[in-house]
């Protein structure tokens, strides 16, 4: 257990509002990040970081913003979600750097845009 | 970033050995093979990982073609809960900085 958990697990909300995910992790680890999952796409990684205040963007990063203001939190929040965001939304930690660097996920965040 | 390509399914009989194979023709020298699982409604978790060589673990045995290109999961006597979706990713060696791309990976269905 990498100590990662993520708030909410589920969350219905409306096309417009604002919707602020969170991921906490309690290991002091450097590089988290940010994946959504659909049908058909498999994961795709939204953002990362690989410290405080220090983030990048991934592969689908349009319509979302993070921020690490300390190192166990990295939080994703979508400024004014759409329909096409409902999805399942991951966070990761990576526990070791180098060569094995396996990501260790969170149980992940189901989110619905009405 | 290179891309895997995997079987959209595969089904095994329960206690007998999975292959699951994957191909990577497009690898390029420093590409880690890497292999994640996803269980049904839980994140993806860390199966193995290799460069050139076999490997074991208390999980599975990862078995690498010479020439890299392709790749084969083996789990030794699936069991029920080997159920899921196996993920085949290439990864670039960097620091710590493990920016993964997932395919759609291998829905295994254990048959009892």
């Amino acid at each position: 257990d990498a100590g990662i958990t993520q708030s909410p697990r589920h969350k219905v909300t409306e096309t417009g509002t604002p919707v602020t995910l969170r991921c906490h992790q309690t290991e002091n680890h450097r590089y988290m990040y940010w994946y959504r999952q659909d049908p058909g796409h498999g994961l795709r990684l939204i953002h990362y970081s690989y410290g405080v205040k220090d983030t990048d963007k991934g592969e689908v990063s349009d319509g979302y913003s993070v921020s690490r203001s300390k190192t166990e939190d990295f939080l994703l929040t979508l400024e004014s979600a759409t329909s096409s965001q409902t999805s399942v939304y991951f966070c990761a930690i990576t526990t070791r750097a180098g060569e094995t660097g396996e990501l260790f996920f969170g149980e992940g965040s189901r989110l619905t845009v009405l | 970033d290179a891309k895997t390509t995997q079987p959209n399914s595969m089904e095994s009989n329960e206690e007998e050995p999975v292959h699951l194979p994957c191909n990577h023709s497009t690898i390029s020298g420093t590409d880690y093979i890497h292999w994640y699982r996803q269980l049904p409604s839980q994140g993806p978790e860390y199966v193995i990982h290799g460069l050139t060589s076999n490997v074991n673990n208390r999980m599975a045995s990862l078995a690498i073609a010479e020439d890299r290109k392709s790749s084969t999961l083996i789990l030794h006597r699936a069991t029920l809960r080997d159920a899921a979706v196996y993920y085949c990713i290439l990864r670039v060696a960097n620091f710590g900085n493990e920016k993964l791309t997932f395919g759609t990976g291998t829905r295994l269905t254990i048959i009892p």
